[in-house]
């Protein structure tokens, strides 16, 4: 069966620190990933994608992510942290007939002044 | 408008009380989906529409009754709910997945509270 495994719940970073988000899936064939962001109170936005090609894929925010099929990861980073980052991280997998997502736990990230 | 919205953001209702949530998405997609967002939970997907045609429905309780008139409007229907039915109701659209997989675009949901 499809699953995706957040491993850190919550975490914490100082502000201009680096950052990196783990995802683990299981999955039978090719997988979509992504990363979602929802704020306090707000929907889901988009970070980025991979879907083929490069392992290495950038989104929005300055956000990246690398797909490794090897360890059946695809771990999010930052360089640099800003305060406004603050919020829970999903990671995701689409499959199915359906496009359905199979999404993670969720990471709460928080960041120190 | 722009993107995917939801009506009401806020929603508190007694357990024989019916009502309804509202999506709609301005960015010409033809899937839409309702997720369920629980404290303590992964999201968890109840309903998939394509073209209009419900295509899933994740063994969501006959109290939840979705509707789709068209490919930008998506409603949830809600009648006798439970306690344990509060939580963010989260809707998404994405392109039609009959032609391969697509991201999904959120709306900002309605938490709904049952007293």
């Amino acid at each position: 069966a499809q699953s995706v495994t957040q491993p850190d719940i919550h975490i914490t970073v100082s502000e201009g620190a680096s950052l990196e988000l783990r995802c683990n899936y299981s999955y039978g064939a090719t997988p979509y990933l992504f990363w979602y962001v929802q704020s306090p109170g707000q929907g889901l936005q988009l970070l980025l994608k991979y879907f083929s090609g490069d392992t290495l894929v950038q989104g929005i925010k300055g956000f990246e992510a690398e797909f490794k099929r090897s360890q059946s990861s695809f771990n999010l980073r930052k360089p640099s942290v800003h305060w406004s980052d603050a919020a829970e991280y999903f990671c995701a997998v689409a499959g199915g007939a359906t496009n359905k997502l199979i999404f993670g736990t969720g990471t709460l990230l928080a960041v120190q002044p | 408008e722009t993107g995917v919205t939801q009506t009401p953001r806020h929603l508190v209702m007694g357990m024989t009380n019916k009502k309804s949530l509202k999506c709609e998405q301005h960015l010409g997609h033809n899937a839409m989906y309702w997720y369920k967002q629980s404290a303590k939970k992964p999201l968890e997907l109840m309903f998939v529409y394509s073209l209009e045609e419900r295509v899933e429905n994740n063994s969501v309780p006959s109290r939840f009754s979705p509707e789709c008139p068209n490919s930008s409007h998506l409603f949830l229907h809600l009648h006798t709910l439970q306690p344990e039915d509060s939580a963010l109701y989260l809707c998404a659209s994405s392109q039609d997945m009959t032609s391969g997989v697509y991201e999904q675009y959120f709306g900002p949901g309605t938490r709904l509270t049952v007293t």
